[in-house]
């Protein structure tokens, strides 16, 4: 059964970078068939997708936020991780991890809040 | 403001159905695949139907799928008391490049 564990700091500062990483298990993250995905969904609100990185590193993100996220791969540890900088309180939401398999996400991390305050 | 379209609410009585529709355009679900999630307060999204119409083991056959033109649309039957819950439609939209929800519909039972 494949897992996924989101981690990073709950709190971020106004215009520093929020740095999250998705650790895998029960499954190989090096499999092209899959990619992997970080989405969010600030309180009250739905779902909003961030990007994709695939195990090659090849990257496809949110044009709403593609100027902000950077998102790498680490096949040796089995985890992917997400940056976006220069945030701000409309960022402030629970991130997911998630395994994605042609355009749908099968298996989901439990989320981490992330709050971004001074 | 998502590409994609969905009612904000739909409500039944239990025992009844519901019925969700998910619209959008040539360059989302008119070209690719749908993919429904279920959200119950507080807990992890879901996956309920992919590729339009499939159902992930372990979902039970209440819940069905299906997708005509640039809609798609998720049928829930036997709606169970105390059971209220957020849905989403997903698609890939190819001129976004990126992946797109559905605003979510909240499934009222009555």
């Amino acid at each position: 059964q494949v897992q996924l564990q989101e981690s990073g700091p709950g709190l971020v500062k106004p215009s520093q970078t929020l740095s999250l990483t998705c650790t895998v298990s029960g499954g190989s993250i090096s499999r092209s068939t899959y990619f992997w995905s970080w989405i969010r969904q600030p309180a009250g609100k739905g779902l909003e997708w961030i990007g994709r990185i695939y195990d090659s590193g090849s990257t496809n993100y949110n044009p709403s936020l593609e100027s902000r996220v950077t998102m790498s791969v680490d096949t040796s540890k089995n985890q992917f991780s997400l940056k976006l900088k220069s945030v701000t309180a409309a960022d402030t939401a629970v991130y997911y991890c998630a395994r994605g398999r042609r355009p749908m996400f099968d298996y989901w991390g439990q989320g981490t809040p992330v709050t971004v305050s001074s | 403001q998502s590409v994609l379209t969905q009612p904000p609410s739909v409500s039944a009585a239990p025992g009844q159905r519901v019925t969700i529709s998910c619209s959008g355009s040539s360059s989302n679900i008119g070209n690719n695949y749908v993919s429904w999630y279920q959200q119950l307060p507080g807990t992890v999204p879901k996956l309920l139907i992919y590729d339009n119409n499939k159902r992930p083991s372990g979902i039970p056959d209440r819940f069905s799928g299906s997708k005509s033109g640039t809609s798609a649309t998720l049928d829930i039957t036997g709606l169970q008391t105390g059971v209220e819950a957020e849905y989403y439609c997903g698609t890939w939209d190819g001129s976004l490049n990126a992946f797109v929800f559905g605003p979510g519909t909240k499934v009222i039972v009555l």
